[in-house]
């Protein structure tokens, strides 16, 4: 079945450290999308992919980074630049205005 | 800039009550996608409905039903006969087409149906 997989489901950070959280697609999707949710809050977007090698910041950017060097994979690294790391964070795949989300990676700092 | 309000932070409704979760969504585009989303406690996103902005017919599906009104800029989401396991947070969101079709989602509501 196509879809999207995240990985690790939880993952611990000691303040400091960089991580990567992975997102990975079989859809053929040429957009991919990364939100990121708080408590309490909607998600909001840190960055998308239009298309392979080629991404465009979102609107909480500031602290991430991402690759696009396949079509299937987008992952997300988060840095020590970001203070306040511990989330929800949410992967997507678009074609056609049909969006199809990953289970999520829940990121807290120790 | 697109914008999707959800005024309704928490609703509390009692088993088999009707239930209405309000959004408002702001857009310059004429081109444009309505979404409503379910999350449980798991965490994943349930897509409920994909409306466009050419398409203002009301639709019905079991038990959810969604009201489109342009004049508005309202897309608002009705459950009828609640049940305990409607309880969850349900998000709005917008897609534009020349924002990159990125979705821009509302802050949320939480409706808790009580037994």
């Amino acid at each position: 079945d196509g879809g999207i997989t995240q990985s690790p489901k939880y993952l611990f950070r000691k303040e400091g450290q960089n991580v990567t959280l992975s997102c990975e697609q079989n859809l053929n999707h040429d957009a991919m999308y990364w939100y990121r949710q708080d408590p309490g809050q909607g998600l909001r977007l840190i960055y998308y992919s239009q298309i392979v090698n080629d991404f465009q910041k979102g609107d909480i950017a500031e602290g991430y980074s991402v690759s696009r060097e396949k079509k299937e994979s987008f992952p997300l690294t988060v840095t020590s630049a970001q203070k306040n790391p511990t989330a929800f964070y949410l992967c997507a795949s678009q074609v056609n205005y049909g969006y199809t989300f990953g289970s999520g990676t829940r990121l807290t700092v120790v | 800039a697109q914008k999707v309000t959800q005024a309704q932070t928490e609703i509390s409704v009692v088993e088999k009550e009707d239930v209405t979760l309000d959004c408002v969504y702001e857009t310059r585009d004429t081109t444009y996608y309505l979404f409503w989303y379910k999350q449980p406690p798991s965490g994943e996103l349930v897509f409920l409905i994909r409306r466009n902005s050419f398409d203002e017919q009301n639709e019905i599906s079991g038990r959810y039903s969604w009201n489109f009104q342009k004049s508005t800029s309202s897309f608002n989401f009705t459950i009828t006969a609640s049940q305990v396991v409607d309880s969850a947070v349900y998000f709005c969101a917008l897609s534009e087409a020349r924002s990159a079709r990125q979705l821009t989602f509302g802050s949320g509501t939480q409706l808790t149906v009580l037994p």
